[in-house]
């Protein structure tokens, strides 16, 4: 089974700063997807950034880019110029290729705080 | 626009009890989940159906079930609810078409608490 595990339950920024937001995951297969989600205190889940198992580019949206070793099975997350509107939950997750949707598989989340 | 609602969004019942959680998509999708998420774990994977009929266990499914009668509706019920269960819920839809990504989209939550 897979696993991924996000070893910083929190972490905190300066307004402005860049942060990274670790991630490892834990699998045999060599075709997956990887994702970024921040649930803030609405609760509700927000995808941040995909990422392609066998695409080699590292997926960027604006702010928002991830390191992408597929080799050490590392996925982390890095947030440019940090807003306070950063502040959340933030959940990487795994997904199986196998199948046309198959189900996610989460962290355990890194809570980051920013300060003004 | 379509959407993924889930109710009630909070509600607090007794040990024992059954309980049901309601989700409804009208995005069409085939495909529904069941998450649970609790301080500590993440969220996790309850049940998933990728069609009507069809149902899933996933990593934590004692003492829950579903069942899939049309597309658009997929209800989590707890037969006996325990304080265990105390937890918020998450229901997510997917497509199953040629987008190789088929984000999930997820609803609002349900925060249940179980005394």
């Amino acid at each position: 089974a897979q696993t991924v595990t996000q070893s910083q339950p929190e972490m905190s920024v300066q307004e402005a700063e860049t942060v990274t937001l670790s991630c490892t995951y834990d699998t045999s297969e060599s075709d997956y997807y990887l994702f970024w989600y921040k649930q803030p205190p609405s609760r509700q889940m927000i995808l941040v950034i995909r990422q392609e198992a066998y695409k080699q580019q590292n997926a960027t949206e604006n702010r928002f880019s991830v390191n992408f070793q597929k080799a050490a099975k590392s996925f982390s997350l890095k947030i440019s110029d940090s807003q306070l509107g950063d502040a959340a939950m933030y959940f990487c997750a795994y997904r199986s290729a196998r199948g046309a949707s198959t189900p996610l598989v989460f962290g355990k989340g890194t809570r980051l705080s920013v300060i003004a | 626009d379509a959407e993924i609602t889930q109710s009630p969004r909070h509600k607090i019942t007794e040990t024992g009890r059954q309980v049901t959680l309601a989700c409804h998509q009208t995005w069409n999708h085939n495909n529904m989940f069941w998450y649970r998420q609790d301080l500590g774990h993440g969220l996790r994977l309850i049940h998933y159906s990728y069609g009507v009929q069809d149902t899933n266990k996933g990593e934590v499914s004692d003492g829950y079930s579903v069942s899939r009668s049309n597309t658009e509706d997929l209800p989590l019920t707890l037969e006996s609810a325990a304080s265990s269960q105390t937890s918020v819920y998450f229901c997510a839809s997917s497509d199953s078409g040629a987008s190789s990504y088929n984000e999930q989209f997820f609803g609002p939550g349900t925060r249940l608490t179980v005394l």
